[in-house]
């Protein structure tokens, strides 16, 4: 079965580091791009980044390009999601999400990783 | 940058059928893809390139998508269909962008 299994959920204090991450199973992690996808509560989705596994080629949304890292391990079939420097305004769910292979869509979820930020 | 533009609800009767729109700037040129989020969980892909159902999706829901609007229609509503709805396309500059949802309750 095709999985992206995400890590826990994260209290954190303002200026705090997070790394949050993504494993994949059931398929060759290095075929599909992976992105990630914030979702702040009681709101929509917003598409946050993309990685490719193979050759760890990422693409940012401008409102996130210097915000946060998104990198993989190979070794690990891992996706990973990072800050230096968290704000209460990172507070929100982070979805990972596989791309299908035939179209710009995103057929397999991540069961969420709620990101608490807070003093 | 572009912008997807949706109902923030949207009401129907069980057993009759809902339509959701989602509007862009010649939309239409574009494929448009659809998901569903209930409440807790993780968004499902619904439908993909405008009107093509994953696996596993019942064929009671299809899509269209001309000039300024793309359309998701679900037949024969039930009560497990009440859930967000958002759409979602490919952009150029924007890579991903997200409508911002739209509510369906089912009455």
């Amino acid at each position: 079965e095709v999985q992206l299994a995400q890590s826990g959920a994260e209290v954190k204090k303002p200026g705090e580091s997070l790394k949050i991450s993504c494993e994949a199973s059931g398929y060759s992690f290095t075929r599909d791009w992976i992105a990630w996808v914030r979702q702040m509560p009681g709101k929509g989705l917003e598409w946050v980044g993309i990685i490719n596994p193979s050759d760890s080629e990422t693409r940012y949304s401008q409102s996130f390009q210097g915000q946060v890292t998104i990198s993989v391990d190979k070794a690990i079939n891992t996706a990973s999601l990072q800050w230096s420097s968290l704000k209460a305004s990172d507070t929100a769910m982070y979805y990972c999400a596989r791309q299908l292979v035939a179209a710009n869509a995103f057929d397999i979820w991540g069961q969420g990783t709620m990101v608490t930020v807070s003093s | 940058s572009y912008v997807l533009t949706q109902p923030p609800s949207v009401s129907v009767a069980p057993g009759q059928t809902a339509r959701i729109t989602c509007g862009g700037n010649n939309i239409g040129t574009k494929s448009v893809h659809w998901y569903q989020q209930k409440p807790g969980q993780a968004p499902v892909l619904v439908l993909y390139d405008d009107s093509d159902r994953p696996s596993g999706i019942p064929e009671r829901f299809s899509g269209s998508n001309s000039g300024n609007t793309a359309t998701l229609t679900i037949s024969r509503v039930e009560a497990g269909d009440e859930a967000d709805y958002y759409c979602q396309l490919w952009h150029t500059n924007d890579h991903w962008v997200f409508g911002g949802g739209t509510k369906l309750t089912v009455l």
